[in-house]
């Protein structure tokens, strides 16, 4: 079966710190991909980055970069020099090659709270 | 180009009434999912239209049924409506041969 594991529910920090959210996923597809999304407070959940299980380059966009793993099933997310709209919760997620359907199993979300 | 829409944002119900919620996807896509999103359970898929068939379906009983028209537009309903129903109900669309749900802001479906 799938999962998704988030086992940070909450983190706060001030701004310009460094933030990393874990996600540890769990599949017997060979065949997989692996998303970030975030939800601010307005409820729509918007997508980061999309990783393929067989792409395990890790990517820097600005502040935020990724750190997959495929030895660790992990799929990290960090957000340097965090600023106060950061502040949101974070979804990582996990679905199958999209021939075979792609319901996207959710972690249970990490809530980033960044002050000023 | 527009991004998913979902009407209404909002709605208050009681228990034993049921409702239809309605999702526009993006242009060109084809492909419509639908979630549960609640404090206890998470973000939870509910199904899976393309083309105008059910392609994939998750784990909700038959109260929650859904259906896509050709405009791919999609509708979703749900009866005899619960409690436990007050959720935020999430739309997401994706185009073909492509991985990447895009989701819409939500309808928040308070059951009383």
């Amino acid at each position: 079966a799938q999962k998704v594991t988030q086992a940070q529910t909450e983190i706060s920090v001030v701004e310009k710190e460094d933030v990393t959210l874990d996600c540890v996923y769990e599949t017997r597809d060979t065949t997989y991909y692996l998303f970030w999304y975030k939800q601010p407070p307005s409820g729509e959940l918007v997508f980061l980055i999309r990783r393929n299980s067989f792409d395990e380059q890790n990517e820097i966009s600005g502040r935020y970069s990724w750190n997959f793993q495929k030895s660790t099933s992990s799929f990290n997310f960090t957000i340097t020099a965090s600023q106060v709209v950061d502040s949101a919760v974070y979804f990582c997620a996990l679905s199958e090659a999209y021939q075979a359907g792609t319901a996207l199993i959710f972690g249970k979300g990490t809530t980033l709270s960044v002050s000023s | 180009k527009a991004g998913v829409t979902q009407t209404p944002r909002y709605l208050i119900k009681t228990r034993g009434q049921q409702v239809t919620l309605s999702c526009s996807p993006i242009s060109g896509h084809r492909s419509v999912s639908w979630y549960q999103q609640t404090p206890g359970q998470g973000l939870q898929f509910l199904f899976e239209y393309f083309s105008e068939t059910q392609r994939n379906k998750g784990n909700f009983p038959g109260r929650f049924s859904g259906r896509q028209f050709s405009n791919s537009r999609s509708e979703m309903n749900v009866s005899t409506l619960e409690l436990g129903d007050s959720a935020l109900y999430l739309c997401a669309s994706r185009g073909l041969q492509q991985e990447t749900q895009y989701f819409g802001p939500g309808t928040r479906l308070l059951v009383l």
